[in-house]
């Protein structure tokens, strides 16, 4: 398994300024996700960050809004840029860890929740 | 590309009754199911996952899931629901890139 922690937990932010998330996980591991949660909604994933290479996003998700750094293998943080009302969502690091089975399993950290005014 | 639809969004049992959620889910190749519980305020905590051999799979807090490949469902169920058990509770279906594609969620209310 893997010990996820995130900061901020939470955050009030104003329109228009930039807020970087945290993610820290207690073992190295190669792949971190960034998923976002909107108020009553699921899940989406934004981009898939491996250290040593670019962060991959997802359609509808662009760099220069969620950019992401991957700097070692247990740390990464997504920076929501030039933030709007819309941007008020929970987001969610996951780190994917290897089982022993066919297929790996992902930990999620707690989430940080951010409201934009 | 994969999906999953949960088809309740809202479930109310009372505290000590069976619950069922239902889930389908949609991709081209081998599953890798999932089921992730979501208390308020909280992160995802795995409940139990699929990947192959024996479709009924056992997961923690007495949770099970049943695997049935001709109808495309991961349903979950417990026997004897707490009132711990209400949350919010997400399946997911994981690709061979290992990103995950979550369904809607169904909220669980138990009514003592």
């Amino acid at each position: 398994s893997a010990v996820i922690s995130q900061k901020p937990s939470r955050d009030i932010c104003q329109r228009g300024t930039s807020l970087t998330i945290q993610c820290q996980v207690d073992s190295q591991v190669t792949m971190m996700f960034w998923y976002r949660q909107q108020p009553g909604q699921s899940l989406t994933l934004i981009a898939t960050a491996n250290q040593g290479s670019e962060a991959t996003y997802e359609s509808g998700f662009v760099i220069d809004k969620f950019p992401i750094s991957r700097p070692n293998l247990t740390f990464s943080t997504l920076t929501v840029s030039n933030m709007s009302p819309e941007d008020s969502s929970i987001y969610l690091c996951s780190v994917e860890v290897s089982t022993g089975l066919t297929y790996n399993e992902q930990f999620f950290g707690p989430g940080t929740r951010l409201t934009v005014l | 590309a994969q999906s999953v639809t949960q088809p309740d969004i809202h479930i109310t049992v009372s505290e000590g009754a069976s619950l069922e959620l239902r889930c389908n889910y949609s991709y081209g190749a081998t599953p890798y199911l999932f089921w992730y519980v979501q208390s308020p305020g909280q992160g995802l905590q795995l409940l139990l996952k699929y990947f192959s051999g024996d479709t009924l799979v056992q997961g923690i807090k007495g949770f099970e899931a049943e695997f049935k490949r001709s109808q495309s469902s991961f349903n979950l169920r417990k026997p004897s629901v707490h009132w711990s058990d209400a949350a919010e509770y997400f399946c997911a279906v994981g690709a061979i890139d290992y990103k995950l594609s979550f369904g809607a969620g169904t909220t669980v209310t138990v009514r003592a």
